[in-house]
């Protein structure tokens, strides 16, 4: 079946870090740009960031540069996001996502709740 | 950065409605946008891309139309699990950004 299945999320103390996993399955991980989704609850969806296939561009939103890092491994058909510096705004749902042909998120995982709060 | 301004933020329709949310790009993006499907609890899942291109197993009620900063999507008839919220998705230079969302409400 193919699919993309986050886990790592969880309840962090502001200033503090979390990685994200995204494993995937059913399909040749190695040959897609992967990104990362964010929403936070009741609101709409922001774009994260993106990783090309072998990992040699990586591309964010503003509001994350210097605290979060997309990275991969095709080896473990992985997908991850290093969190660090977390505030309260970063408080969300982060969903993974495959990149199509024409650049479309054609595949998204259900989501990992990450919640910042002391 | 390119924003995304969908229009309206509610729209209040009944099953069999013709029924059309409109998308504006703060500047010209040509064909690459996406509209997506969300359901309370569920990832988004993707309806239209390149503005026009039907993703395969969507029902052909829905459609896509425009380039450069205006896009629409249509959904000719209203069926009752088409009830969500619908977001349009722009890519520019390795970069995304979505509108604000248009929820799809019953009347």
């Amino acid at each position: 079946e193919v699919q993309l299945v986050e886990s790592g999320g969880g309840l962090v103390q502001p200033g503090g870090s979390l990685r994200l996993s995204c494993a995937a399955s059913g399909f040749t991980f190695s040959t897609f740009w992967m990104s990362w989704v964010r929403q936070a609850p009741g609101k709409g969806l922001e774009w994260v960031a993106n990783i090309k296939q072998d990992g040699s561009e990586k591309y964010c939103v503003d509001s994350v540069k210097g605290r979060f890092t997309i990275s991969r491994d095709s080896a473990k058909n992985s997908l991850y996001l290093q969190m660090n510096s977390l505030r309260g705004d970063d408080t969300a749902v982060y969903y993974c996502a495959r990149i199509g042909v024409d650049w479309h998120f054609d595949l998204w995982g259900r989501g990992t709740l990450v919640t910042v709060s002391s | 950065d390119i924003e995304m301004t969908q229009s309206p933020s509610t729209l209040s329709a009944s099953v069999g409605d013709r029924v059309t949310i409109s998308c504006r790009a703060s500047q010209s993006i040509g064909n690459w946008l996406a509209w997506y499907q969300q359901k309370p609890g569920q990832a988004p899942k993707v309806l239209i891309y390149m503005a026009s291109t039907l993703e395969s197993g969507v029902p052909s009620r829905f459609s896509g139309s425009g380039s450069g900063t205006e896009f629409t999507l249509t959904i000719s008839s209203l069926q009752p699990d088409d009830f969500a919220t619908y977001y349009c998705q722009q890519y520019n230079s390795y970069s995304y950004s979505f509108g604000q969302g248009t929820k799809l409400e019953i009347k």
